[in-house]
């Protein structure tokens, strides 16, 4: 039963401090996404990758968040320095181009 | 203006019954897919039925069928026979065929589904 694991699954931290998210996409899978979940913006696209390449990360704040994907079992979320704002749940989700998205069980960030 | 509107924020549904949860989307591409997740108190997504803009018949996945309407630019999803594992928030999505191929989610719908 293939699925897309992220880690940690919950991250306390102090403002200030660098935040790494990692996911493991399906085998196979040629799409990466980073959606990020809060109660007032509800799920937003962070970044998209294809075959490994960025292809879209404008819905990143780019002065503190990167995105990168090292190899095609692994994809990071950075973030440094973090906020309180930045607390949300983020998501790592992958697919093939044409297909559904299978989402990891995603990483609880609270930032204090 | 908003890809995907959800315009019930929360449902109620007695057991065993049938249950309409709406979707309206707005696109210009003629080329798209409409999605149906859902996420249960323990938070993760769980992907449920898709449609894609070309296919002429509703889609349907076990007690879950998308009633897909062209015209009015709506997928609404419905859920037969309502089991208490239905109580979860329920999010519609659509993917464009032009731009980054992501997601574009409504903000959701929460079934409690009543004994």
């Amino acid at each position: 039963d293939a699925r897309v694991t992220q880690t940690p699954r919950h991250k306390v931290t102090e403002m200030g401090q660098e935040v790494t998210m990692r996911c493991q996409p399906i085998l196979g899978h040629n799409t990466v996404f980073w959606y990020r979940q809060t109660m007032m913006q509800g799920l937003e696209l962070l970044a998209y990758f294809r075959n490994r390449a960025p292809l879209d990360d404008s819905g990143m704040p780019k002065d503190r968040f990167s995105a990168e994907m090292p190899d095609a079992t692994l994809a990071t979320l950075k973030i440094q320095p973090s906020e309180p704002r930045d607390s949300a749940v983020y998501f790592c989700a992958s697919g093939l181009v044409t297909d559904e998205q299978y989402f990891g069980p995603g990483t609880r960030l609270t930032v204090t | 203006a908003q890809k995907i509107t959800q315009t019930q924020p929360g449902m109620f549904v007695q057991e065993k019954e049938a249950v309409t949860l709406d979707c309206t989307y707005d696109t210009s591409d003629q080329s798209y897919g409409l999605f149906w997740y859902k996420q249960p108190s323990s938070g993760e997504m769980i992907f449920l039925i898709y449609q894609g803009s070309y296919d002429e018949q509703n889609a349907t996945e076990g007690r879950y069928s998308l009633n897909f309407q062209k015209a009015r630019k709506s997928a609404n999803l419905v859920i037969s026979a309502s089991q208490l594992g239905d109580s979860a928030m329920y999010f519609c999505a659509m993917r464009e065929v032009t731009g980054a191929n992501n997601l574009f989610f409504g903000t959701g719908t929460r079934l409690t589904v009543i004994p």
